[in-house]
């Protein structure tokens, strides 16, 4: 069975730094893109970062510079690397398997449950 | 406020047939980039709808299809049942900001 599951969500303080982990089962990450997309409290969804099947990424501009997406190919898990974190990136962030489009477009066809973030003093 | 324009909310009864639009700017839908839906439940992993305009995956009931106009897209589910009350949301590219862009979503309401 395909399955995403997402941790390392918690409480953090303004500033403050967090990973999340994704661990695939039924799936090598290494063999398609993976994205993060963020839902915000009483917001819609909102694409964070991709990482393509080379290994290059590509972030939004709200959280370019202050995260990085990578992946372990030996432990078939994704991350995301948050630094800097601000109030409004308070939001339950999503792992996404991620399937390409011809002319460099692409869609999320299995995603996690989620896990949480909420950055506050 | 999202580059994809969608309705906040649409209702229907059970059994009616209701659309959702989805407009977007010539960068984005108006460009050719396909248009891709997802079903949302508080508290659950979103799940894909239609891919690439109107393809269904499977195990997707064929209450759902989708379609693409010109700067829109559409979703039309058909047959409405209680199970369908959920946020929709619809997902392309835009190519001026090199980045994949989510529509703000529609709640669907059973009446």
């Amino acid at each position: 069975e395909v399955q995403l599951v997402e941790s390392g969500g918690g409480l953090i303080q303004p500033g403050g730094s967090l990973r999340l982990s994704c661990e695939a089962s039924g799936f090598t990450v290494s063999s398609t893109y993976m994205s993060w997309v963020r839902q915000a409290p009483g917001k819609g969804l909102e694409w964070v970062s991709v990482v393509y099947g080379g290994g290059s990424t590509d972030h939004a501009d709200s959280v370019k510079g202050r995260f990085t997406i990578s992946r372990d190919n030996s432990k078939n898990t994704l991350y995301l690397q948050m630094n800097s974190l601000r109030a409004e990136d308070t939001a339950v962030y999503y792992c996404a398997r991620t399937k390409p489009i011809p002319g460099d477009q692409y869609y999320m066809d299995v995603w996690g449950k989620g896990t949480t973030v909420t950055v506050s003093s | 406020q999202s580059v994809l324009t969608q309705p906040p909310s649409v209702s229907g009864a059970p059994g009616q047939r209701v659309t959702i639009s989805c407009t977007g700017s010539s960068s984005i839908i108006g460009a050719g980039y396909d248009v891709n839906w997802y079903q949302h439940f508080p508290g659950a992993a979103p799940k894909l709808l239609i891919f690439r305009n109107n393809i269904r995956p499977s195990g997707v009931p064929d209450r759902f299809s989708g379609s693409k106009s010109g700067a829109s897209a559409s979703l039309a589910i058909t047959g409405l049942q209680a199970e369908d009350e959920a946020d929709y949301y619809c997902q392309s590219y835009d190519s001026s900001r090199s980045a994949v862009v989510f529509g703000g979503g529609t709640k669907v309401t059973v009446l």
